[in-house]
C-alpha cells in the first residue's frame, strides 16, 4: 500500500500546549502535505513541502521533512481550542499523479 | 462563492438503489478527483480527471462510474449499492496535471446504504 501511516491516532492537550504528530511513508516523493479537518467538514490544505525542502513555517504550524528517514512532522505551536481537528498528511509520489492520504491523527485541544 | 459544491450532503437509501453524487468546482481548476472516507476517517482516492480525461481508476468496483461532462464538473454515480458503500465521498480539485499539488475538498456528501 501506497498510505501512510500517522502517528498518534489521538492526542489530548490543554490549550496553549504545543501539539506534535508525525508521518511516515514509504515512496520516493514529490511534495508531503499536511490537511485539517474538522468535523463533518471537508478537508483543508495547511502546508506544502517539496521533496528538497527540508522546514516550513506557516503561523502557528511548523513542518519537517527528512526524505531519508521517509517522514515529516507537524507542530502546531501554542494550541487553542479551534485547533482541535483531524490532521492528515498527503503525499506525492514521483511515480504517479495521486496524493495518498495517511489514517490521521484526531487532535482536541482542552480549554 | 464555494470553491467545490458537492450535492446532496446527505443521502439515505436501500440496498440495490441507484444514486449520483454531483461536484463543481468554480477555480478553474484541470483536474478533479474523488475520495472515499470510511468510517475510521482514512481517505482513499477513487477516481482523477484531467480536463475530462480519467486518468486515475484505482481498484473500485465497476458499479461506481464517474462522469466529467467538462473540466469544472465531475461526478459520481453509483449502481446496485451494497452496505459496505456507506461512507463520506469528497470531490476535489487541483490546479495543472501531473504530481498533484495543493488539493481543494468540497464539504462531502455523506451516503448511508440501509
Amino acid at each position: 500500500s501506497q498510505q501512510g501511516e500517522e502517528d498518534p491516532q489521538a492526542l489530548s492537550i490543554q490549550e496553549g500546549e504545543n501539539a506534535t504528530m508525525n508521518c511516515s511513508y514509504k515512496t520516493s516523493i514529490n511534495n508531503l502535505q499536511w490537511y485539517r479537518q474538522n468535523s463533518g467538514r471537508g478537508l483543508v490544505h495547511l502546508i506544502l513541502i517539496r521533496s528538497n525542502e527540508r522546514e516550513k513555517h506557516s503561523g502557528r504550524l511548523r513542518v519537517t521533512l527528512d526524505t531519508s528517514k521517509k517522514s515529516s512532522s507537524l507542530l502546531i505551536t501554542a494550541s487553542r481550542a479551534a485547533d482541535t481537528a483531524s490532521y492528515f498528511c498527503a503525499h506525492s509520489s514521483t511515480n504517479d499523479y495521486k496524493l495518498s492520504f495517511g489514517a490521521g491523527t484526531t487532535v482536541t485541544v482542552r480549554a | 462563492d464555494t470553491a467545490v459544491s458537492q450535492t446532496p450532503k446527505y443521502l439515505v437509501t436501500q440496498m440495490g438503489n441507484d444514486k449520483s453524487i454531483k461536484c463543481e468546482q468554480n477555480l478553474g481548476h484541470d483536474t478533479m478527483y474523488w475520495y472515499k472516507q470510511d468510517s475510521k476517517k482514512f481517505l482513499k482516492i477513487m477516481f482523477s480527471y484531467n480536463n475530462k480525461e480519467l486518468i486515475i481508476n484505482e481498484t473500485v468496483p465497476n458499479r461506481f462510474s464517474p462522469k466529467s461532462p467538462d473540466k469544472a464538473h465531475l461526478n459520481l454515480h453509483i449502481n446496485s449499492l451494497e452496505l459496505g458503500d456507506s461512507a463520506v465521498y469528497f470531490c476535489a480539485s487541483s490546479q495543472g496535471s501531473g504530481s498533484p499539488g495543493e488539493l481543494f475538498f468540497g464539504e462531502g456528501s455523506r451516503l448511508t446504504v440501509l
